[in-house]
Parts: structure tokens; C-alpha cells; sequence
């Protein structure tokens, strides 16, 4: 089946800086990604969608210029936690959606990435 | 808006003991709906899914039936393994957005 690769898989940066989060799809073309937020016992949060080659759509709530997402390629988007703060402090998970002309609507997530703000 | 809720865990059970997860949405129009699974370590990955009412979407001994009439789309094994020990996630999608349950953490002991 289709994989999608996160990296790093976690990180630990000081408060002020900022991280950068990469997800991959290995072997599939995905114009669309997903970034998913997961609290410790709560839901996947959407926290934005990625498109290539224009904007990423952001949900209500979510601060554009504190989660940056560029989606460089269609095989490439990237997540900028900038000026990171301990709340910030989370599991990231990207996804995208299946690829070809059948879309199930199935998502093929990456592993995640755990950020550790001190 | 959309949501989805599932029953909160952790479940506990015995190997070969009988597993229902409950899980119920709500949704404008004809949603797709989906569990995935995340195994300790893992990302999330897709159990089984159904895209209409009364289709019955099953996967590895797990099964679900769209319940249109009781907008639910429970999780249902005869007998689970120790390896069954995930966190379960019952999801729907409506045009491009997949709403999530807060996830179910299932624990099967020997």
C-alpha cells in the first residue's frame, strides 16, 4: 500500500526556536496532505490542509504564521512550528488521501512526530 | 458540524473474549465512515471501512455495518488476540474533511 514518511519522528527544542516537521510520500503523488495535531488522550485535531502549489487551508483556531506549510512538491510537505513555546508540545501526524483515479477516501497516515518544547 | 463519538477506554479484556467499540457520528449528508487503527509505535493505519448505509466493512476478524437509521458504526471481533492491543479510531468523511473519535485504547490480556 501507499506510505507516507514523517521525519523526525520526535524532537526536542528549546522555547523561542523553531522546528521543522517533513512529510513524504514515498511512493505515490499527493497534492493534498493532511497535518493532524494529537493530544495525549483526545482526538486527531486538523490543523490544516496542504496543497500544492498554492495556499494551505487552514482550520478556525489555528494560527497561520505559527504553523507554517509549504508544500514544495507533490511528494513533499513540510510543517514550521516557529517560535515554539511549551504549549506547543505535541504528537504531529501528517496523512494523505489515497491516491489514483478511485479515491476510497482512505488516508495513509506517517508515523508522527513528537515535539518536546522545553 | 461533523463529529463522531466513541466509547471512552481503556478496554480491558481476556484473550478470546468477545470486543464491541460503540461508535456513533453525526453528519450533514451521506459520510464515508472508517476505523483505523494505531498500533504501540505505529501510525495510524485503515481497518476497514463502508461508504453507504448497511454496507458491512470487515478486516483481519473486525467488522462494522453503516447504521444509517442509528447513524452508528460499531466495532465488532468474535474473538480478539493479544495482538489486537491498539487504540481503535472510529472516523467519518464528508467532502474532504475526515472527522476523528477521540480513539479507544483496547488491551488484551493472555
Amino acid at each position: 500500500g501507499a506510505v507516507v514518511s514523517q521525519h523526525p519522528s520526535w524532537v526536542i527544542c528549546k522555547s523561542g526556536t523553531s522546528v521543522k516537521i517533513e512529510c513524504r510520500s514515498l511512493d505515490f503523488q499527493a497534492t493534498t496532505m493532511f497535518w493532524y495535531r494529537q493530544f495525549p488522550k483526545q482526538s486527531l485535531m486538523l490543523m490544516a490542509t496542504s496543497n500544492e502549489g498554492s495556499k494551505a487551508t487552514y482550520e478556525q483556531g489555528v494560527e497561520k504564521d505559527k504553523f507554517l506549510i509549504n508544500h514544495a512538491s507533490l511528494t513533499l510537505s513540510t510543517l514550521t512550528v516557529t517560535s515554539a513555546h511549551p504549549e506547543d508540545s505535541s504528537f504531529y501526524i501528517c496523512s494523505a488521501p489515497s491516491p489514483g483515479l478511485a479515491n476510497t477516501g482512505e488516508l495513509f497516515f506517517g508515523e508522527g512526530s513528537r515535539l518536546t518544547v522545553l | 458540524g461533523n463529529s463522531v463519538t466513541q466509547m471512552e477506554g481503556p478496554v480491558t479484556l481476556s484473550e478470546e473474549a468477545f470486543l464491541t467499540i460503540n461508535c456513533t457520528y453525526t453528519a450533514t449528508g451521506y459520510p464515508s465512515l472508517f476505523w483505523y487503527v494505531q498500533y504501540p509505535g505505529e501510525g495510524l493505519q485503515l481497518l476497514l471501512k463502508a461508504t453507504k448505509a448497511d454496507d458491512k466493512g470487515s478486516n483481519k476478524g473486525f467488522e462494522a455495518t453503516y447504521r444509517k437509521e442509528t447513524t452508528s458504526f460499531h466495532l465488532e471481533k468474535g474473538s480478539v488476540q493479544v495482538s489486537d492491543s491498539a487504540v481503535y479510531f472510529c472516523a467519518l468523511k464528508s467532502g474532504q474533511k475526515v472527522t476523528f473519535g477521540t480513539g479507544t485504547k483496547l488491551q488484551v490480556i493472555p
